[in-house]
């Protein structure tokens, strides 16, 4: 069984630019959540779906951030006219069930 | 909303010798409480976890105990090993959060031969 993926692992991107992350959960996970750790930092919640449904964005900022999680293919966390604080390694996990959390490799994002 | 607090940010220890972590939370409907490890530039990975309805969880040279009346509980790591080195977080999760977790800030242990 696969663990959680995530690409690309490295994401450079210039201010202004989008950024995309996918997150492919583990098999027969339905619950993913994204986190967001700043250099030196925590795991910070933003958003949490399940297929097809948005269930608590409330970590995430309102504006230039969007998550979904379609029927069919990864999750995506994108991230529109990014910023320099934007850089970040993005983690998402997925769960069988509300709780116990496996963690993706991340991908760290470098706005330059 | 739940807030967790964690003690100490770093700690270094003699192998062999234990380490033990301890973390607070605000909100007394959480029920579920993992630890996490995270090597450096690596993801992290659920090392233990413990829910409300239990005092004390072991595996191996890991334990937690949790005391919900005090609303903290502590990760202790025995015969401390170098590959113990790495940021450890706790972590909190109430029922009315549909699972999202709250950590705490992290522990950097350092294990010296």
């Amino acid at each position: 069984n696969a663990g959680v993926m995530q690409n690309p692992r490295h994401l450079v991107r210039r201010r202004g630019q989008e950024a995309r992350l996918r997150c492919s959960p583990m098999k027969g996970h339905s619950h993913v959540y994204w986190y967001r750790q700043l250099p030196e930092e925590g795991l910070k919640f933003m958003v949490y779906l399940q297929k097809e449904n948005i269930i608590d964005e409330s970590g995430m900022p309102k504006e230039r951030f969007s998550a979904e999680f379609p029927k069919e293919g990864p999750s995506i966390l994108r991230i529109q006219q990014v910023v320099r604080g934007d850089s970040a390694a993005y983690f998402c996990a997925s769960s069988p069930s509300a709780n116990e959390q496996f963690f993706g490799p991340g991908t760290r994002l470098t706005v330059l | 909303g739940e807030n967790v607090e964690q003690h100490p940010s770093t700690l270094s220890v003699q192998e062999g010798d234990s380490a033990v972590i301890k973390c607070t939370y605000s909100d007394s409907a959480s029920n579920y409480f993992p630890w996490y490890k995270q090597e450096l530039g690596k993801r992290p990975q659920l090392i233990i976890d413990i829910r409300s309805n239990v005092g004390e969880k072991k595996d191996q040279r890991i334990a937690v105990t949790l005391n919900k009346t005090a609303k903290h509980f502590s990760l202790h790591i025995t015969e401390t090993q170098p590959e113990d080195s790495a940021v450890y977080f706790c972590a909190a999760s109430p029922t009315d959060s549909w699972g999202k977790l709250q950590f705490g800030a992290g522990t950097q242990v350092v294990v010296t031969p």
